[in-house]
């Protein structure tokens, strides 16, 4: 099976700008969680989607919001951007339990002047 | 609330020495541990889980991770480390619900 995907692989953004990433879960995963990774803070939870709806949400400002397709694939959108937010974002897809696994694409990393 | 500790910013060994990364854990319920692993610019990569059975969980790599239910650990083991070991190392915990936390990293650096 294919892994998960995540597209831009890299953005630069200025402050005040929005941005938008996606993330394309592996075939049959219903569940998709996103985590921003910073040196100062580590990984830390945003949100995440089952079968279109938001299930799980981190401590995260309302300028962070998701949602998740029919076909499972999902886009994460960060309005107003802050220098603060420059990050690696990861994608994570999973089969429906919490005994499964996490699979994290290869992240997209959004840098913001 | 759930959390993971690992207590040790970085971890230096030389090569075909055993690798040790500590991970405590706090959580409500039957904890699900998780031990992964990332390389530079590169995402999370999955090593080992342990959900249930024996406490002694072997995973990729040559990784296997030790749950100690008393002292609430899940300590990852190589036996042999390698330079390629070298990189940052993630434990995570899940209860009954569908949270991941995960610990602050442990960086590996295993010399030649």
């Amino acid at each position: 099976k294919a892994g998960v995907t995540q597209t831009p692989r890299y953005l630069i953004k200025t402050r005040g700008q929005q941005v938008t990433l996606s993330c394309s879960p592996i075939s049959g995963h219903r569940s998709v969680s996103w985590y921003q990774q910073t040196p100062g803070q580590g990984l830390q939870f945003l949100f995440e989607y089952f079968s279109e709806t938001q299930r799980n949400k981190g401590n995260f400002p309302g300028r962070f919001s998701g949602r998740q397709f029919s076909n499972s694939r999902s886009e994460m959108n960060v309005s107003t951007l802050e220098l603060g937010d420059s990050a690696l974002y990861l994608c994570a897809s999973e089969a429906d339990s919490y005994q499964e696994t996490q699979y994290f694409g290869p992240g997209t990393r959004l840098l913001v002047l | 609330a759930q959390s993971v500790a690992q207590p040790e910013d970085q971890v230096n060994v030389a090569e075909g020495n055993p690798l040790t990364v500590k991970c405590t854990y706090s959580v409500s319920g039957n904890p699900y541990l998780f031990w992964y692993v990332q390389y530079p610019n590169r995402g999370l990569q999955f090593l080992l889980k342990y959900i249930t059975g024996d406490n002694l969980v072997k995973g990729s790599y040559g990784f296997e991770a030790e749950f100690n239910k008393s002292q609430t650990s899940f300590h990852l083991k190589k036996p042999s480390a390698l330079v390629s070991d070298s990189a940052l190392y993630f434990c995570a915990v899940r209860a009954n619900d569908y949270k991941l936390s995960f610990g602050a990293g442990t960086t590996v650096t295993v010399r030649a």
